[in-house]
């Protein structure tokens, strides 16, 4: 079964600060994709990453840093130098690559994170 | 540049009443999707469409049935209201290209819905 586990429920952290925020997922399949997503305030759902399982490479945009890591089945997300904007409930997701259940969406629970001034 | 338009965005109903949602997407996507967030909880996937005239159960489908008449619009019905259905419902829509790439999901604005 596809399970996604983001075990941080909050964090709080001062400006500027690096956060990270933890992904874990569990699936059989061999084939699937992993996504970020970022639920600020007004409650809209904001893509930021995805990453398919045969890319492993860590990826950099800007201030935000993706770690994935098959071996231990963690898709990690870093905030660089973190501002208040950055407040938000994000969500760790999972989907499979094919067959019947194609493109369905595994949510993680969310981790709140609150950037204080 | 629409993308998912969910509507309402608000509502509140007493206990029994019915209901429908309607979403609608203008970017051409095969798939749609209905879920529902509660505190604590991330994203539940309800029903799911793949396609004009089929519908799927998801996770969490009791209480709700679901129509995709046609391609750009997925309606989600109450038929009988409980307050266990007071949530946030998203709608949302992606497409998957027969060469692979996995297109992300684009999400609705969300449904506020109380159930008193």
């Amino acid at each position: 079964a596809q399970k996604v586990t983001q075990a941080q429920t909050e964090i709080s952290v001062v400006e500027k600060e690096d956060v990270t925020l933890d992904c874990v997922y569990e699936t059989r399949d061999t084939t699937y994709y992993l996504f970020w997503y970022k639920q600020p305030p007004s409650g809209e759902l904001v893509f930021l990453i995805r990453r398919n399982s045969f890319d492993e490479q860590n990826e950099i945009s800007g201030r935000y840093s993706w770690n994935f890591q098959k071996s231990t089945s963690s898709f990690n997300f870093t905030i660089t130098a973190s501002q208040v904007v950055d407040s938000a409930v994000y969500f760790c997701a999972l989907s499979e690559a094919r067959g019947s259940t194609l493109g369905r969406l595994y949510f993680g629970r969310g981790t709140q994170l609150t950037v204080w001034p | 540049n629409a993308g998912v338009t969910q509507t309402p965005k608000f509502r509140v109903l007493k206990t029994g009443q019915s209901m429908t949602l309607l979403c609608a997407q203008d970017m051409n996507h095969e798939y749609m999707y209905w879920y529902r967030q509660d505190p604590g909880m991330g994203l539940r996937l309800i029903h799911y469409s793949v396609g004009e005239g089929t519908t799927a159960k998801g996770e969490v489908p009791d209480g709700y049935n679901v129509s995709r008449l046609k391609k750009q619009n997925f309606l989600l019905g109450l038929e009988s209201a409980a307050p266990s259905q007071t949530s946030v419902y998203f709608c949302a829509s992606s497409y998957y290209p027969r060469d692979g790439g996995h297109q992300p999901q684009h999400f609705g604005d969300g449904t506020r819905l109380s159930i008193l």
